[in-house]
């Protein structure tokens, strides 16, 4: 069974440009969350889609990052306009319904110069 | 709200040595405490998990972890660490929602 799936794995782009990660879950995993590590920080939650619709979304740093999960599969998150300070590695994680494990992708390193 | 700390950023060991990595958690409920293990250029994965019952709690590599609650710490701990243990640990813990909320990691190097 496939694990969880990020791409891009880097993304290099300049202050001001946008950037869209994706995340594809474990299939059937009803539970998806995003979580960000800022270089020298703990990993952070940003937030929690059940199916397609957001539960949780109290860790989005501002209005320019967008998180979508059209259909209840994969997911997206759009960083737009980009600043240095979104610099970080992005995770996704996914989980069953009620499960209690999290399985984490691999995750995709933003850089902003 | 949850908090952890793990105290060591970074811990050097030798090989075959015995190693302890430190968790202490703060909450207001009953939580759930993980540990996730990243080895270079990989994932975070799941090592172990404590969400009741028996407080020692074991993975299939060799690590335990002990829920003490009036300590408040999830303490990992191997008798005997080997090589390929080089990673990164977070010990994490979840409240009544799903959110986990991770500490700041520590760096195991197991040197020959």
């Amino acid at each position: 069974e496939a694990g969880v799936t990020q791409f891009p794995s880097h993304s290099v782009i300049e202050k001001g440009q946008t950037v869209t990660l994706r995340c594809d879950p474990i299939s059937g995993h009803d539970n998806l969350y995003w979580y960000r590590r800022v270089m020298g920080k703990e990993i952070k939650f940003l937030l929690h889609f059940v199916k397609e619709s957001k539960q949780d979304e109290s860790g989005m740093p501002n209005n320019r990052f967008l998180a979508e999960r059209t259909g209840g599969t994969y997911s997206t998150l759009k960083v737009q306009p980009a600043e240095l300070e979104d610099s970080g590695v992005y995770f996704c994680a996914s989980s069953l319904l009620g499960g209690f494990g999290q399985f984490f992708g691999p995750g995709t390193r933003l850089t902003v110069l | 709200a949850q908090s952890v700390t793990q105290l060591d950023s970074q811990v050097p060991v030798f090989e075959e040595a015995p190693v302890e990595l430190r968790c202490n958690y703060s909450s207001s409920v009953s939580v759930y405490l993980f540990w996730y293990v990243q080895y270079p250029n990989q994932g975070l994965q799941l090592l172990l998990k404590y969400l009741s019952g028996s407080t020692l709690v074991e993975s299939i590599n060799g690590f335990e972890a002990e829920f003490n609650k009036s300590q408040t710490s999830f303490h990992l701990r191997k008798p005997s660490v080997h090589i390929s243990d080089t990673a990164e640990y977070f010990c994490a813990v979840r409240g009544s929602n799903y959110k986990l909320t991770f500490g700041k990691g520590t760096l195991l190097t197991v040197n020959p």
